[in-house]
């Protein structure tokens, strides 16, 4: 089945450490996306990437860094500078940039502080 | 950024249709008007897409009216399965696509 893998599902960090959450995609999109969400909350753009080897800060990309060596994949690590990590992060990714993109979405990623 | 605007809560009974609104009071001329749909621990899902008018598909119904300033998603006769967190996220307009997801409205549908 096509789809976004996001791994593991649950993840803690300790104080000072840096923690990589994994984004697989088997679409064949272009483009793909980051997203924090906090409880209650709606998504918040992080970093997005519309081609291999290229990407672009979003909202709060403070904390955060990426990478997209490959175009099935693009993973997020949670620095030490992100001080309030504790979040739920969503990978999605779209065919292509444009207005009329659909975004796909994998299950989640819960990120916790220890 | 400014986001669209819609309620944060909306409550109904099962088999009752049921119409969320979403402001768009800065839409852009190229953008697109797209609804999602989030349950707990899990990613936005897809559920319409239009520019303008109408647009039916096999889950919901999406109407826009001429000026584009707003839209309403439709949910033909919900179930408890409904249940859930709908979004209308705000585009970016012309250039790279971002959307700006606000609260998005949350849907309880009542036995």
């Amino acid at each position: 089945d096509g789809g976004i893998t996001q791994s593991p599902k649950y993840l803690f960090r300790k104080e000072g450490q840096n923690v990589t959450l994994s984004c697989e995609q088997n679409l064949n999109h272009d483009a793909m996306y980051w997203y924090r969400q906090d409880p209650g909350q709606g998504l918040r753009l992080i970093y997005y990437s519309q081609i291999v080897n290229d990407f672009q800060k979003g909202d709060i990309a403070e904390g955060y860094s990426v990478s997209r060596e490959k175009k099935e994949s693009f993973p997020l690590t949670v620095t030490s500078a992100q001080k309030n990590p504790t979040a739920f992060y969503l990978c999605a990714s779209s065919m292509e940039q444009g207005q009329s993109e659909k975004l796909f979405f994998g299950s989640g990623t819960q990120l916790s502080v220890l | 950024l400014a986001k669209t605007t819609q309620p944060i809560s909306m409550d109904s009974y099962e088999g009752q249709e049921v119409n969320i609104t979403c402001s768009h009071n800065n839409i852009a001329t190229n953008d697109y008007i797209t609804w999602y749909q989030q349950f707990p621990s899990q990613g936005p899902r897809f559920i319409i897409q239009g520019y303008k008018t109408k647009v039916t598909n096999e889950v919901a119904s999406l109407f826009i009216p001429a000026d584009r300033k707003s839209s309403t998603l439709s949910l033909p006769r919900v179930s408890l399965s409904d249940t859930a967190v709908y979004y209308c996220p705000k585009g970016s307009g012309a250039g790279s696509y971002q959307l700006t997801f606000g609260k998005g409205t949350k849907l309880s549908v009542i036995p």
